[in-house]
């Protein structure tokens, strides 16, 4: 079945360093979305890609979609304690939505 | 709050029995979908439904079933429990619309701890 990889696995950083994940499929995906699950709480959906090249931001954030569709990113700019948690990318398939591995962000003050 | 309900919260039970898990989903949503995380991993999909019929499964064991009722409340059945069932169970719903899906919305998570 599809599979969508994310690396790293884990990221250490000091407050205000950048922080960025990268999402691989094999596959050209129609989609991607982003998630980010705090300590204990449940995935929050951040946003969704479509379009090859698209790149959207959100204040500190910024997410890129590849031009080829198979890969995406997700950068943090200057991060704070509040980015801590585990980064999600999610490809909406049919019927269901696959989730890649995931990044556990670490924020050390 | 995702408007997604879950219940019950924690569940504590020894290996060999079963659970019920319970998800109403969001106001309007005919999706629903269960996901499974065990500790430190990632987000294993199970089962999704639309409006009562089953549509999707990915890797649920057979000692699992699921089922969304005409109220469009689902429940996610474990039986024959092993330790290895520990985790947390979501509950998501999503909007539909023609030509994709939108974001998914999850509850808060049933946590199973098998003994």
């Amino acid at each position: 079945g599809q599979q969508v990889m994310q690396i790293p696995q884990y990221q250490h950083v000091q407050e205000g360093e950048d922080f960025t994940t990268y999402c691989n499929s094999s596959t050209t995906l129609s989609n991607i979305q982003w998630y980010k699950q705090r300590p204990g709480g449940h995935p929050v959906f951040l946003i969704q890609l479509v379009k090859s090249g698209e790149v959207k931001k959100q204040k500190r954030l910024t997410f890129q979609f590849g031009e080829a569709k198979k890969n995406s990113s997700l950068h943090i700019t200057a991060t704070q304690t509040t980015d801590v948690g585990t980064y999600f990318c999610a490809f909406a398939g049919t019927y269901k939505y696959i989730f890649g591995t995931g990044t556990r962000l670490k924020v050390l003050a | 709050d995702s408007g997604v309900t879950q219940t019950p919260k924690h569940l504590i039970t020894a290996t060999g029995q079963r659970v019920t898990l319970r998800c109403s989903p969001r106001s309007g949503d005919l999706s629903v979908y269960w996901y499974q995380q065990s500790l430190d991993q990632g987000l294993q999909f199970l089962i999704q439904y639309y409006n009562g019929e089953e549509r999707a499964k990915g890797n649920i064991l057979e000692r699992f079933s699921a089922q969304q009722f005409p109220d469009l409340h689902s429940e996610l059945n474990l039986s024959s429990l092993e330790l290895g069932d520990s985790a947390l169970y979501f509950c998501a719903s999503s909007v539909e619309y023609r030509g994709g899906s939108g974001e998914l919305f999850f509850g808060e998570g049933s946590r199973l701890t098998v003994l």
